[in-house]
C-alpha cells in the first residue's frame, strides 16, 4: 500500500530563516510526486511535479528535489506570505493519488 | 492547468438534510475526483467520477450517502445526504487535465448543526 509521510508536522520560522520540509514515500511504482500549497479554507494550489530521482524544480523562494525515497521542499529566505500548509502527494501507476498529512508552516515577521 | 469553480463555497446545514455541491471546469476533462478534508486533516478521496460511467467509490464511502452525477466532460455534482455533524468538512472537486497534474477547486466548506 502506498504511503506518504511529511515532517515536521508544524514549523515556525523567522522571516529570512531558510529551512526544508520533508516528504517520505513508499509506492509500488512512482509516476510523479506533487507539492501543493494550501491556505486556510481554500483548495490546494499546485506548485511542482517531480518525475524522477535527481530532478529539481524552482519557483521563487521554493525549490523541490526528489530522491528514490523522499522529496524536500526547500524554502529560501521565507516571507510571512509563505505561511501555509504544504502538502505532498504521490501518483502511482494505478493512477492513484496519495496525499501526506501536510506541514503547517508559519513565517513570523 | 484548469480553472475549477465550486458552488456553494460554504454552507451551514441542519442535521438530516442534503446538500448538492456543483463543480464546473473550464475545459473538458476525463478524470474528475471528489475529496473530503476534515478539520485539521489531509485529503481523503471519496470517489472518482468519469463521464459516461458510474462513479467509483473508495472504501468507507457509499453511493447512497454521496451520490455523484457526471453529465458531461466539464461538470459534476456531489450530494451529501442525510447529513450529520460528522459530515462537517471541506469538500473538494479536482481534475486531471492533459498535463497530468491534479488541480483543485476552491472547496465547499460545509458545517452541519
Amino acid at each position: 500500500e502506498d504511503q506518504v509521510t511529511q515532517s515536521p508536522e508544524a514549523l515556525r520560522l523567522q522571516e529570512g530563516e531558510s529551512s526544508s520540509l520533508n516528504c517520505s514515500y513508499t509506492v509500488s511504482g512512482l509516476r510523479g510526486l506533487f507539492w501543493y500549497r494550501q491556505d486556510p479554507g481554500k483548495g490546494p494550489e499546485f506548485l511542482f511535479t517531480l518525475y524522477s530521482a535527481g530532478e529539481e524544480k524552482e519557483k521563487e523562494r521554493l525549490k523541490a528535489t526528489l530522491t528514490k525515497k523522499e522529496s524536500f521542499l526547500h524554502i529560501t529566505a521565507p516571507k510571512p506570505e509563505d505561511s501555509a500548509t504544504y502538502l505532498c502527494a504521490v501518483l502511482d501507476y494505478g493512477q492513484n493519488f496519495v496525499f501526506g498529512p501536510g506541514t503547517r508552516l508559519s513565517v513570523l515577521p | 492547468s484548469a480553472v475549477i469553480s465550486q458552488k456553494p463555497s460554504r454552507d451551514i446545514c441542519q442535521r438530516g438534510t442534503s446538500l448538492t455541491i456543483q463543480c464546473q471546469v473550464d475545459s473538458q476533462v476525463t478524470m474528475m475526483f471528489w475529496y473530503r478534508q476534515q478539520p485539521g486533516q489531509s485529503l481523503t478521496l471519496i470517489a472518482t467520477a468519469n463521464q459516461g460511467s458510474e462513479a467509483t467509490y473508495e472504501s468507507g464511502f457509499v453511493i447512497d450517502k454521496f451520490p455523484i452525477s457526471r453529465p458531461n466532460l466539464t461538470f459534476s455534482t456531489l450530494t451529501v445526504s442525510n447529513m450529520s455533524p460528522e459530515d462537517s468538512s471541506i469538500y473538494l472537486c479536482s481534475v486531471v487535465p492533459n498535463t497530468g497534474e491534479l488541480f483543485f477547486g476552491e472547496g465547499s466548506r460545509l458545517t452541519v448543526l
